[in-house]
C-alpha cells in the first residue's frame, strides 16, 4: 500500500526558513516523479514544485522559484521541501503526491499535508 | 502558462440529480486532463485522469470527456458522500501544472 506521510510544518516568522519532509513507503520510490503542491486557507490548490523520475530534474512555481529547493534521499524513501525567506503568503498545508508514469505530472497519491504557518 | 478555469464556482443539488461541471483551458491540452474530489480536512482524491479514465475504486456514476480545451466531469446520480469540492487539473508538457479555482457541489 502506497503511503505518504509529511511532517515539518510549524509557525514560522516571515522571512524565517523551514524544510518539510515527506515519507514515502509501499512502492519504489527512486521511480517516480514527486511533487508539493499547497492549499492556502479555505483556498484552492496550488502546485508548488516537482521532482522529476530520474531525481534530477526540478520544477518550480513562479511564486516560490529563487526560495524553495526540492529534493530527495534516496536511502531513506524521503522527498524534502526546503522553504527560505518564507513570505505571510506561503501560509499553507503542504501535500505531497506521486505522480504515475505516463499522462505527465498528475497525482494518484497524496499525503494528509502538513500545516505551515508564516506569521510574526 | 495554461491557465484552467471552472464553471460553475458552486452548485446546488439534490440526491440523485445528473451533475456537470466543466472545466476550460487557456491553450490546447490534448488529453492531459484530470479530475480530482476534495472533502474538507482531507487530501485531494484522484477521480479522472487522461480526460476519461476512470481511476481504480472510483464509482462508475462519475465520467468524464472533452478534448483540446473544453472538458466536462459528469456525476450520473448524485449520492450523499460526493458533496465535495472538484477540482479539475492539466498535466501537459510544462510546468506549471496548474488546477482551476474548484467547484463546490453543496447540498439544496
Amino acid at each position: 500500500e502506497v503511503q505518504l506521510v509529511e511532517s515539518g510544518g510549524d509557525l514560522v516568522q516571515p522571512g524565517g526558513s523551514l524544510r518539510l519532509s515527506c515519507a514515502a513507503s509501499g512502492f519504489t520510490f527512486s521511480n517516480y516523479a514527486m511533487s508539493w503542491v499547497r492549499q492556502a486557507p479555505g483556498k484552492g490548490l496550488e502546485w508548488v514544485s516537482a521532482l522529476g523520475d530520474g531525481g534530477t530534474k526540478t520544477y518550480y512555481a513562479d511564486s516560490v522559484k529563487g526560495r524553495f529547493t526540492i529534493s530527495r534521499d534516496i536511502s531513506r524513501n524521503t522527498l524534502y521541501l526546503e522553504m527560505n525567506s518564507l513570505r505571510a503568503d506561503d501560509t499553507a498545508v503542504y501535500f505531497c503526491a506521486k505522480s504515475p508514469h505516463g499522462y505527465g505530472h498528475l497525482f494518484h497519491y497524496w499525503g494528509q499535508g502538513t500545516l505551515v504557518t508564516v506569521s510574526s | 502558462d495554461i491557465q484552467m478555469t471552472q464553471s460553475p464556482s458552486s452548485l446546488s443539488a439534490s440526491v440523485g440529480d445528473r451533475v456537470t461541471i466543466t472545466c476550460r483551458a487557456s491553450q490546447s491540452i490534448s488529453t492531459y486532463l484530470n479530475w480530482y474530489q476534495q472533502k474538507p480536512g482531507k487530501a485531494p482524491k484522484l477521480l479522472i485522469y487522461g480526460v476519461s479514465n476512470v481511476q481504480s475504486g472510483v464509482p462508475s456514476r462519475f465520467s468524464g470527456s472533452g478534448s483540446g480545451t473544453d472538458f466536462t466531469l459528469t456525476i450520473s446520480s448524485l449520492q450523499p458522500e460526493d458533496f465535495a469540492t472538484y477540482y479539475c487539473q492539466h498535466s501537459y508538457s510544462s510546468p506549471p501544472w496548474t488546477f482551476g479555482q474548484g467547484t463546490k457541489v453543496e447540498i439544496k
